[in-house]
C-alpha cells in the first residue's frame, strides 16, 4: 500500500501563493511512476492541476495559465505544489495521488490518493 | 482542448444494471479510467485502461470504451455503489476529467 497525505495552511489570502506538500510513505517517489495534484471546488467536480517524475519532468493543466509549479523532492519523499495569484475560484479540496504506468501510451491511472486537503482562499 | 461528457445523473433500482457514459472525440483511441467517489471521501479507483478491474473492486463493475464513448457498467447494483462517478483520460500529458455523474439507487 502507498500512503500519501496532503499538508498546508487550510486558509489563504486573494493574490497570494497557496503552498501544499505530500508526503509519501510505504513508497519511494525515486522508485518511478508519476505523481500528480487534482482539486475538487465544493460541489463540483474533479480537476486535474498537474504533475511530475522524480527526473524534473513535469505537465500542467493549461487551464491554470501557468499559475502552477509542481516539484519533487526525493531525499524526503514528498512533492509540492505551488499555485500564484489565488483567488476565491480557487478554493478547493486539493487531492495528491500517485499515477500507474503513465508514459507516452497515456494509459496511465490514479491508483493511490491522499485525503485531500481543503484550502480557502479568502481575506 | 480536450473534453469528456458525462450525463449529470443516473438512477438505477437495487439489483438492476446501471450504465454510466463518457463521451470524447475519438475516446476509443485513449485510455479510460473510472473513479467512484462517496460523499466526504478521496476517489477511488474501479477501472483503469478502459476495462481492467484494480484488486479489491467487486466483478459486478466492468467498463468498455469504442467509437467515442466508453461506458462504466455495474451489474446488480447495490445501495453501497451510490456515489459520483468520474471518467479520466489524458490528451498528450494533460490529464481531462469528466464532470461526473451521481448514481442514485433507489
Amino acid at each position: 500500500q502507498v500512503h500519501l497525505q496532503e499538508s498546508g495552511p487550510g486558509l489563504v489570502k486573494p493574490s497570494e501563493t497557496l503552498s501544499l506538500t505530500c508526503n509519501v510513505s510505504d513508497f519511494s517517489i525515486s522508485s518511478g511512476y508519476y505523481w500528480g495534484w487534482i482539486r475538487q471546488p465544493p460541489g463540483q467536480g474533479l480537476e486535474w492541476i498537474g504533475g511530475g517524475f522524480y527526473t524534473g519532468s513535469t505537465s500542467y493543466n493549461p487551464s491554470l495559465k501557468s499559475r502552477a509549479t509542481i516539484s519533487l523532492d526525493p531525499s524526503n519523499n514528498q512533492f509540492s505544489l505551488t499555485l500564484n495569484s489565488v483567488t476565491a475560484a480557487d478554493t478547493a479540496v486539493y487531492y495528491c495521488a500517485r499515477v500507474s504506468d503513465f508514459g507516452d501510451s497515456h494509459r496511465g491511472y490514479f491508483d493511490f490518493w491522499g485525503q485531500g486537503a481543503l484550502v480557502t482562499v479568502s481575506s | 482542448s480536450y473534453e469528456l461528457t458525462q450525463p449529470p445523473s443516473v438512477s438505477v433500482s437495487p439489483g438492476q444494471t446501471a450504465s454510466i457514459t463518457c463521451s470524447g472525440n475519438k475516446l476509443e483511441d485513449k485510455y479510460v479510467g473510472w473513479y467512484q467517489q462517496k460523499a466526504g471521501q478521496s476517489p477511488v479507483l474501479v477501472i483503469y485502461q478502459d476495462y481492467q478491474r484494480p484488486s479489491g473492486i467487486p466483478e459486478r463493475f466492468s467498463g468498455s470504451n469504442s467509437g467515442s464513448t466508453a461506458t462504466l457498467t455495474i451489474s446488480g447494483t447495490q445501495a453501497v455503489d451510490e456515489a459520483d462517478y468520474y471518467c479520466q483520460a489524458w490528451d498528450s500529458y494533460t490529464g481531462v476529467f469528466g464532470g461526473g455523474t451521481k448514481l442514485t439507487v433507489l
